[in-house]
C-alpha cells in the first residue's frame, strides 16, 4: 500500500463551484499536514499547514483534517479560474519537519 | 513576496556540461535546504537532504558524484549536476525549512541537456 493516495484528477469545476479535494495515508506516525498548490512551471507553494484534526480556514480553503481515518481534504468555496493548478497535499513525520511525503497532486481546472 | 529565490530558472546547456543550481532562503534562515526533482506530470521526488555546514544525505538511488550538494550557510545552498547527460534534463526545485516553518519552495529551475 503506498503511504498516500491522491486521486489525479484531472478536475474540471465551473466558477464559483465549491471543489473538494482527498487525501488518504496509510502511516500513522504522520504528523504535519500540508496542502501545497503548484502552477504549471513554479515551484509548489504552501496553501494550508495544520498539525491538528479538525477543520482550519484561510479565506477561501479549508483544511480538513481526521486522524482517526487517515484523511484529509481541502475545499475551496467560490472557485476561480485562478485555482486552476495542481494541488499537492503532503505529510511529514514532525521532529524536523523535513521530508515531505507528497500525494501525486489533483490537477484542477475551474472554467470560467 | 518570495520566500526562498532559486536561480537560474532554464537552463539549456549541451551534453557532458556541468550545471550549477542556487537556492537561497530570503526570510529566514534555513537549517535544512532539500532538493528535489520531478519530472511531467509525476509529483516531486525527494534527492537529497542539506543540512547547513554538514554533508548532504542522499535518497536511494540518487547518485551523491552526480548530484554535488553544498550548503555553505544558513542561506543559501547549490546543487551542481555534473557532467550531464540527456536523461539529467528535469524540473529541479529546492525547498528551505527552519525552526518554526513550514518548507517554502522555490520556483524551480528547468534543466534541458541537449
Amino acid at each position: 500500500q503506498k503511504e498516500v493516495e491522491q486521486d489525479p484528477g484531472p478536475l474540471s469545476v465551473p466558477e464559483g463551484a465549491i471543489v473538494s479535494l482527498n487525501c488518504t495515508y496509510s502511516n500513522s506516525a504522520f504528523q504535519y499536514f500540508m496542502w501545497y498548490r503548484q502552477y504549471s512551471r513554479k515551484g509548489p507553494e504552501l496553501l494550508m499547514y495544520t498539525y491538528s484534526s479538525g477543520n482550519k480556514e484561510d479565506g477561501r480553503f479549508t483544511a480538513q483534517v481526521d486522524k482517526s481515518s487517515k484523511y484529509i481534504s481541502l475545499f475551496i468555496r467560490d472557485s476561480q479560474p485562478s485555482d486552476s493548478a495542481t494541488y499537492l497535499c503532503a505529510w511529514n513525520y514532525g521532529g524536523s519537519q523535513g521530508n515531505l511525503i507528497f500525494g501525486k497532486g489533483t490537477k484542477l481546472s475551474v472554467k470560467p | 513576496g518570495a520566500v526562498v529565490s532559486q536561480h537560474p530558472s532554464r537552463v539549456i546547456c549541451k551534453s557532458g556540461t556541468s550545471v550549477k543550481i542556487e537556492c537561497r532562503s530570503l526570510d529566514f534562515q534555513a537549517t535544512t535546504m532539500f532538493w528535489y526533482r520531478q519530472f511531467p506530470k509525476q509529483s516531486l521526488m525527494l534527492m537529497a537532504t542539506s543540512n547547513e555546514g554538514s554533508k548532504a544525505t542522499y535518497e536511494q538511488g540518487v547518485e551523491k558524484d552526480k548530484f554535488l550538494i553544498n550548503h555553505a550557510s544558513l542561506t543559501l545552498s547549490t546543487l551542481t549536476v555534473t557532467s550531464a547527460h540527456p536523461e539529467d534534463s528535469s524540473f529541479y526545485i529546492c525547498s528551505a525549512w527552519g525552526f518554526n516553518q513550514p518548507q517554502h519552495f522555490g520556483d524551480g529551475t528547468r534543466l534541458s541537456i541537449l
